[in-house]
């Protein structure tokens, strides 16, 4: 079984430049998320979808972060503008139903200079 | 809100030492409790869960109990190994299926 695609595997821009994140979950999981791990702590939960509506982003910082899953598949996380101290580690997750795991990717590492 | 406190690190132990790392949560209901692990250059994994009190989760030698009780879920393992060396997160997922994390305790296993 195919894992939980993001790409890219990691990005450098300058702060007020804008960058977007591509995540595909594994076949047939309903629930989507994206977390932002910074150097040192856990990952902390940006937003939940539920096919493709939201269910959860009261932790995202929507003056400059939003996400979409269009057709309930894909999703891609986009911020703009970059600060610096969005340099993260963005990971994807996704979930087939309650009481079970969730499934990570291997993240995206973005550094903002 | 829910939450997760974690003990931490960084730990450093010497091969075959026992092995405790502490975690409680916070949390409305019945939750879901996770250990995931993060080896050096690798994504976030699950290690061992359990889903309702008293429940044990086990895996690679390493076991926690879900205690109700004392809200807590601690990982434990009998005899640590160069290759246990990773980052432990003990994470929480809540009755609308959002995962909350601890900070993390790194370990290093020395030989």
């Amino acid at each position: 079984e195919a894992g939980v695609a993001q790409s890219p595997r990691y990005k450098i821009i300058e702060k007020r430049q804008s960058v977007a994140f591509w995540c595909n979950p594994i076949s047939g999981h309903a629930t989507l998320y994206w977390y932002q791990q910074i150097l040192g702590q856990g990952p902390k939960l940006l937003i939940q979808f539920q096919n493709n509506g939201v269910v959860d982003d009261s932790q995202l910082p929507k003056d400059r972060f939003s996400a979409e899953r269009l057709k309930g598949v894909d999703s891609t996380l986009k911020i703009q503008p970059a600060k610096l101290e969005d340099s993260a580690v963005y990971l994807c997750a996704s979930n087939p139903r309650g009481n079970t795991e969730a499934f990570f990717g291997q993240g995206t590492r973005l550094t903002v200079v | 809100g829910d939450s997760v406190t974690q003990m931490e690190g960084p730990v450093t132990l010497s091969e075959e030492a026992f092995l405790t790392i502490n975690c409680t949560y916070t949390a409305t209901g019945y939750p879901s409790l996770f250990w995931y692990v993060q080896y050096p250059g690798e994504g976030l994994q699950l290690l061992l869960k359990a889903t309702k009190a008293d429940d044990k989760g086990s895996n690679k030698g390493f076991e926690a109990t879900y205690r109700k009780e004392t809200t807590s879920f601690h990982l434990e393992k009998g005899s640590v190994q160069v290759s246990d060396s990773a980052v432990y997160f003990c994470v929480i997922a809540n009755t609308g299926n959002q995962f909350y994390f601890g900070t993390g305790t790194s370990l290093t296993v020395i030989p």
